[in-house]
């Protein structure tokens, strides 16, 4: 297996939902990333763990709240969204960190 | 800070001619350069780094540290090509990846 996949591809939820995005990797890398992306603009860091510890938090807010119960698997708890956080989701892992990063398709989240 | 500029936010070249996709960065220290694409809904994909200095699909890029700058550069362009390209850089060993705003290409037949 040599891809990042991600699960939903797509999510709706309210602002008092609370739901979960899914990123999972079995290429033995040791980083991943999540990343914002709004429409026509680039992706933008949130959180890095490397070796299942979060190392890098680009200040996020606190509705937005990582985990990575093992190498493999990086979650995304969202609780208390806005309408302003609907993006593109996008996760990552590299080898090591840094290394170079490969990406997943994304999830599209919509906050009503 | 790093930071990553792409003038042209959309480029469009006639198939066969010469593609060239600008990217500038302010880095005061040294900087790893990449270019990523993502074709029509596909994920984003590295397309080369600076430090292995390969080409790839025909695209070429060199680090110029006296302007700055890490342009992508393709001598004949192909309709595949197609795409919207972002350069990012990193800080030599850190892990934060910084994107440009991207340009889009358009090659036309």
């Amino acid at each position: 297996d040599t891809e990042v996949t991600q699960t939903p591809k797509h999510l709706v939820m309210g602002m008092t939902n609370k739901k979960s995005l899914k990123c999972e990797q079995h290429m033995g890398h040791r980083a991943m990333y999540w990343y914002k992306q709004k429409a026509k603009k680039p992706p933008e860091l949130m959180f890095v763990y490397s070796y299942e510890k979060l190392s890098i938090n680009e200040s996020v807010p606190s509705r937005f709240s990582p985990e990575c119960p093992n190498s493999s698997l990086l979650n995304l708890h969202l609780h208390a969204l806005q309408p302003e956080d609907s993006a593109l989701y996008l996760c990552a892992s590299s080898r090591d960190s840094p290394d170079t990063q490969y990406f997943g398709p994304g999830t599209r989240l919509t906050v009503l | 800070a790093q930071r990553v500029t792409q003038p042209e936010k959309l480029l469009s070249v006639f198939k066969g001619a010469p593609v060239e996709l600008k990217c500038n960065y302010s880095y005061s220290g040294s900087p790893e350069l990449f270019w990523y694409v993502q074709y029509s809904r596909q994920r984003l994909q590295l397309l080369l780094r600076h430090i292995s200095r390969e080409s790839i699909k025909g695209f070429t890029a060199d680090l110029n540290k006296g302007e700055t700058s890490f342009h992508l550069k393709k001598p004949f362009a192909q309709e595949e090509d197609s795409a919207m390209y972002y350069c990012a850089l990193r800080a030599f060993g850190n892990e934060k990846l910084t994107f440009g705003t991207g340009t889009r290409l358009t090659i036309i037949p």
